[in-house]
């Protein structure tokens, strides 16, 4: 099974709204990752954890605010986001190690209005 | 930080059409991905590639590390394989990020 699940689906929220991205794996993977793809864009890098520590903040301005709780899961928390943060946000996980391939979810689709 | 140029941006064949994606990377890397997004956003594994060469039914992918680039081989085209196809690299170790190129939009046409 390389399923990494992501709810919700679609998401809109207003500018002053608080709300939580989920993302959950059982491959027993060490690393999981969020990523922001705006429209006919790649996929950017935002944070990384390793072994449940964040290990890796791409200058992400602090209204995203990513969370572990434990090994199978990792949230991103949204507060007083901006129109323009508008896109689909894309969690990924893999096995650290000598193959560290990653496994993407379907992604959940944001719009701020 | 690792460049990744893929090429062409994009690409209109006919159904039964045989087509080749190329990715070019500016260092030296530890992981090499490619990657079908679908319509609905999905990033599909296509293969794990860092060197040498693997064959998955139609598709097939060659990564010539030294020289810094690699081919993705699409025959035998069908409908369903339209979409953006991206290379993505990590040349760290550990649990680093993936640097993703800016694809290859590619349709296929009945």
């Amino acid at each position: 099974d390389t399923e990494v699940t992501q709810t919700p689906k679609h998401l809109v929220m207003g500018m002053t709204n608080k709300k939580s991205l989920k993302c959950e794996q059982h491959m027993g993977h060490r690393a999981m990752y969020w990523y922001k793809q705006k429209a006919k864009k790649p996929p950017e890098l935002m944070f990384v954890y390793s072994y449940e520590k964040l290990s890796i903040n791409e200058s992400v301005p602090s209204r995203f605010s990513p969370e572990c709780p434990n090994s199978s899961l990792l949230n991103l928390h949204l507060h007083a986001l901006q129109p323009e943060d508008s896109a689909l946000y894309l969690c990924a996980s893999s096995q650290q190690g000598w193959a560290n391939i990653q496994y993407f979810g379907a992604g959940t689709r944001l719009s701020v209005l | 930080g690792i460049q990744v140029e893929q090429s062409p941006p994009d690409l209109i064949l006919q159904e039964g059409a045989n087509s080749t994606l190329r990715c070019n990377f500016s260092d030296s890397v530890n992981n090499l991905q490619w990657f079908h997004q679908n319509p609905w956003g999905q990033l599909i594994n296509l293969f794990y590639i860092p060197s040498g060469t693997k064959q998955n039914g139609r598709l097939s992918a060659t990564t010539v590390a030294t020289e810094r680039y690699s081919l993705l081989y699409i025959s035998s085209s069908q409908t369903t394989d339209s979409g953006v196809y991206f290379c993505a690299v990590d040349s760290g170790g550990g649990a680093d990020g993936l640097t993703f190129g800016k694809g290859t939009h590619l349709i296929i046409q009945p």
